[in-house]
């Protein structure tokens, strides 16, 4: 079984500084991992995946992650922030194999403020 | 664009009666999914459906259940609507490993 670790609940942050949201996955078998948003009242909307290959995953809004095995980490950053991100960022896992169902951690609240 | 379209943005029901939510792809997605929401919890898995009339329980099952007719559309229902049912529902599809793909959400009252 797989889990999910975001250590911060809250992230505060000032406009254009940037920022480092943490996510520790816990897993016996390789996997897939995700990052999602959530604008306030909305659905999520995925941010970008780790499947393969490179370990420095591009999504959109200028976000990017970093897929790092030994450490079991997939941390999300993005060099310079603005208002509209201020939403909830989820962390996702799922193995490789069968059938793919989705781990979410408990969410990241990013804050900016000008 | 994957579109996940859910019946209602907001819902308030009753204790005891019959709730529907109703969720719509458009990508031909093998895959659908219900969760629920709360603060401090995540996303818990409900249910989910990997192939029309196929169903399994995820985490959270008890006081649910759901319907899958057509490949597009995933119902769930709550038999008898209890407060602790009061939730945003996320309904998702999915096509192998590319992640899910999610609708807007319904809030759901039950007073």
């Amino acid at each position: 079984a797989q889990s999910v670790t975001q250590l911060d609940s809250q992230v505060p942050v000032f406009e254009e500084a940037p920022v480092e949201l943490r996510c520790n996955y816990s897993s016996s078998v390789s996997v897939y991992l995700f990052w999602y948003v959530q604008y306030p009242n909305q659905g999520l909307q995925l941010l970008l995946k780790y499947l393969s290959g490179s370990t420095l995953v591009k999504g959109i809004n200028g976000f990017e992650a970093e897929f790092n095995k030994s450490q079991t980490s997939f941390h999300l950053r993005k060099p310079s922030v603005h208002i509209s991100d201020t939403a909830e960022y989820f962390c996702a896992v799922t193995h490789t194999t069968g059938f793919q169902k989705l781990v979410f951690g408990t969410g990241t609240r990013l804050l900016v403020s000008p | 664009d994957v579109k996940v379209t859910q019946s209602s943005r907001y819902l308030v029901k009753r204790t005891g009666e019959k709730v529907f939510l109703e969720c719509v792809q458009d990508m031909d997605h093998e895959n659908m999914f219900w969760y629920r929401q709360d603060p401090g919890l995540g996303l818990r898995l409900i249910y989910f459906s990997y192939d029309v009339k196929m169903k399994e329980k995820g985490d959270i099952p008890e006081g649910y259940s759901v319907s899958r007719e057509k490949k597009e559309r995933f119902s769930l229902i709550l038999e008898s609507a209890s407060t602790n049912q009061t939730s945003m529902y996320l309904c998702a599809s999915s096509s192998g490993p590319s992640g899910q793909y999610f609708g807007p959400g319904t809030r759901l009252t039950v007073t």
